[in-house]
């Protein structure tokens, strides 16, 4: 199994300011299928981005992944209010056998 | 717009069965692969399990093989998981999510079903 460690846990940022948030896996990722989720209090994950790369339809371009191999990278320029949530990133390289990252919280500093 | 609706979910006593389902509307069904995503509350996503477009092949997390089982009614347009034997490490948000490519990432979700696992 593919283990996935998100850093840092919480991320305490001012609106306007960039993020970046990290996403590690214990293994080699294979093709870069992965994926990153938004996910607000009291509701569903949203989809970000596939492929470590590609938009979710409807996405942003403040929102960018890069990465690849073992090391993934979601990026967020300028952060808008609504971005204050917690993001998930997810493998399946191993499909069907998928996995998550523990999430990184996006905090208002 | 696509709409993914569970139901299901409530306080069960531990040993006891469920049977979650989730309607689905918005979408061809049938031609999208379905899976379960699980979370505790205040904690992280965990995969449960998938199902093809056509309900042939079924895939389960190691940590619910054998108890769990997924199935799909595709003239109903509704994805279900029974859950046997249920555990109080079972309680947890079930979400319903779609998988337009069968990749293996989930492009819809939807709100989820909360189950208590308790006596």
């Amino acid at each position: 199994e593919i283990v996935l460690t998100q850093s840092p846990a919480t991320l305490s940022l001012s609106p306007g300011e960039g993020a970046t948030l990290s996403c590690g896996a214990s293994q080699s990722v294979k093709n870069n299928y992965l994926a990153w989720y938004q996910q607000k209090p009291g509701l569903a994950p949203r989809l970000l981005m596939y492929d470590a790369s590609r938009r979710a339809t409807g996405i942003p371009d403040r929102f960018t992944g890069s990465g690849s191999g073992t090391d993934f990278t979601l990026t967020i320029s300028g952060l808008e209010p609504e971005d204050f949530a917690v993001y998930y990133c997810q493998q399946y390289g191993t499909s069907p056998a998928l996995t998550f990252g523990g999430g990184t919280k996006v905090e208002i500093k | 717009q696509v709409q993914l609706v569970e139901s299901g979910g409530g306080v069960v006593q531990p040993g006891r069965s469920l049977r979650l389902s989730c309607a689905a509307s918005g979408f061809t069904f049938s031609r999208y692969a379905m899976h379960w995503v699980r979370q505790v509350p205040g904690k992280g996503l965990e995969w449960v399990a998938a199902t093809s477009y056509d309900g042939n092949k079924k895939y389960y997390a190691d940590s619910v093989q054998g108890r769990f089982t997924i199935s799909r009614d595709n003239s109903r347009n509704t994805l279900y998981l029974y859950i046997s034997t249920l555990r109080a490490e079972d309680s947890a948000l079930y979400y319903c999510a779609s998988d337009v490519y069968s990749s293996g990432w989930f492009d819809n979700w939807g709100q989820g079903s909360l189950v208590t696992v308790s006596s």
